[in-house]
């Protein structure tokens, strides 16, 4: 799988935009971008993923550099309720069934009042 | 909103004893998984399951695991001797559509193996 680096830790203020990076620089041509977060004592939770052209939906916006190497999750305002590890994860598009998700250590967010 | 329900949501049992960890995923999805998280660790894939088979598995998934889908809504996870470096909190997922669309996942059943 294509390997993703994420910085450890990231801290934002509560109702500011925050910018979480993420780097693939060995991403093939299709493989999806996917974002999940963790929030604490939870399962995963999807956020957002796209391929090529940057996305928006209820929970986020997603970036993509024009050559794919990188990309950068926002999050319009931040709440305490966003204080999560999120975990940027390329998916391979195949065919084939079942496509596991491979996490890494992902970036613990910290949102201050 | 539908939603991957776990049960237990804990579960404590003693070393060489058989578990099983039950999933129930969303109602019209067609590939589910099993992930564990030790304690302080990342989330790690174990197995996933399509069409009654599965499809894909882990270096994790040795002989001790097995999953079946006994009847058309449950998806469990067997452990059939369970060791002290099993204990970790272990969450199904499940997707509908297409193999790489978002996986919903459930909370989680946290074993505790004494």
């Amino acid at each position: 799988d294509a390997k993703t680096t994420q910085p450890n830790s990231m801290e934002s203020n509560e109702e500011e935009p925050v910018h979480l990076p993420c780097n693939h620089s060995t991403i093939s041509g299709t493989d999806y971008i996917h974002w999940y977060r963790q929030l604490p004592s939870q399962g995963p939770e999807y956020v957002i993923h796209g391929l090529t052209s940057n996305v928006n939906n209820r929970m986020a916006s997603l970036a993509i550099a024009e050559d794919r190497k990188s990309s950068t999750l926002i999050l319009h305002r931040a709440t305490l309720r966003d204080a999560a590890v999120y975990y940027c994860i390329l998916r391979e598009s195949r065919e084939t069934s079942g496509s596991r998700l491979t996490f890494g250590e992902g970036t613990q967010l910290t949102v201050n009042p | 909103e539908p939603e991957v329900t776990q049960t237990p949501s804990h579960q404590v049992t003693q070393m060489g004893q058989e578990v099983i960890l039950r999933c129930v995923p969303i109602s019209n999805h067609l590939y589910f998984y099993w992930y564990r998280q030790i304690l302080g660790q990342k989330v790690e894939f174990l197995v996933s399951f399509y069409n009654n088979e599965i499809s894909e598995k882990s270096e994790i998934f040795d002989d001790q695991f097995s999953v079946e889908r006994p009847d058309g809504s449950n998806f469990t996870l067997k452990i059939r001797s369970t060791k002290l470096e099993d204990s970790a909190m272990y969450f199904c997922a499940s997707t509908g559509g297409t193999a790489y669309n978002e996986q919903f996942f459930g909370p989680g059943t946290r074993l505790t193996v004494l």
